[in-house]
């Protein structure tokens, strides 16, 4: 069976610093690969999504980067940490685009 | 834009009663549309899906109904249990586009027991 590992579960960041987010997708070859983000009171924003190595695309405009340096592993980056990029992100993988996303458990990311 | 919508941030029901979660959404390439469950502190979980060419699909107590000339889904719970509290997400992908889903901005369904 597949499983998708994300980490660290808590992260508390200094505005200005560099943030990187680990996840991992085991039990299966060439995932989609996907970066969401929750704000307080608001639904599931999509940040990037990936459909094979170094084939990453941007849904939002923002201070954030993805990369994908391996099949089944995605990152999640910012050089600066904004107060804005508070938040809860989780990464997601499906099969393909015709099937539903899996989630990991998530981020909660508190920049200060 | 919010192209998906749920217009009920929560929702109280009695346990063993039904629970009835809307969902509108806007745009007509909407072609595949899913129920998520969450759980603080944790990921969504998927429940069920529904294509555009259907109307109903059941797996155990969990139904979607899909009308697509009102541009309106609901998820049907029967019978309603305790360990069915938590926020739950309305999702759509688009035909033919982008990867990824759209999510609405949830309900917390609440089980009163």
């Amino acid at each position: 069976s597949q499983t998708i590992h994300q980490w660290p579960a808590t992260l508390v960041q200094p505005v200005g610093s560099p943030l990187s987010l680990e996840c991992t997708v085991e039990g299966t070859s060439n995932p989609n690969l996907y970066w969401y983000r929750q704000a307080a009171g608001r639904g599931l924003q999509l940040l990037f999504y990936s459909i094979g190595i170094d084939q990453i695309s941007s849904e939002v405009p923002q201070n954030l980067s993805a990369s994908r340096p391996q099949d089944r592993q995605f990152i999640l980056s910012s050089k600066k940490l904004l107060l804005s990029d508070s938040g809860f992100y989780l990464c997601a993988w499906s099969f393909n685009r015709d099937s539903p996303l899996h989630f990991g458990n998530g981020t909660r990311l508190t920049v200060t | 834009d919010q192209q998906v919508k749920q217009n009920s941030p929560s929702l109280s029901v009695q346990e063993g009663r039904i629970s009835i979660l809307n969902c509108d959404y806007t745009n007509s390439m909407f072609d595949y549309f899913l129920w998520y469950k969450k759980y603080p502190a944790e990921g969504p979980t998927f429940l069920i899906s529904i294509s555009s060419i259907k109307d109903k699909n059941e797996d155990g107590r969990f139904t979607v109904f899909l009308n697509k000339s009102a541009k309106h889904l609901s998820l049907h719970i029967v019978p309603s249990q305790p360990g069915d509290s938590a926020v739950y997400f309305c999702a759509a992908r688009k035909g033919g586009g982008a990867d990824g889903l759209t999510f609405g901005k949830g309900t917390h369904l609440i089980i009163q027991p």
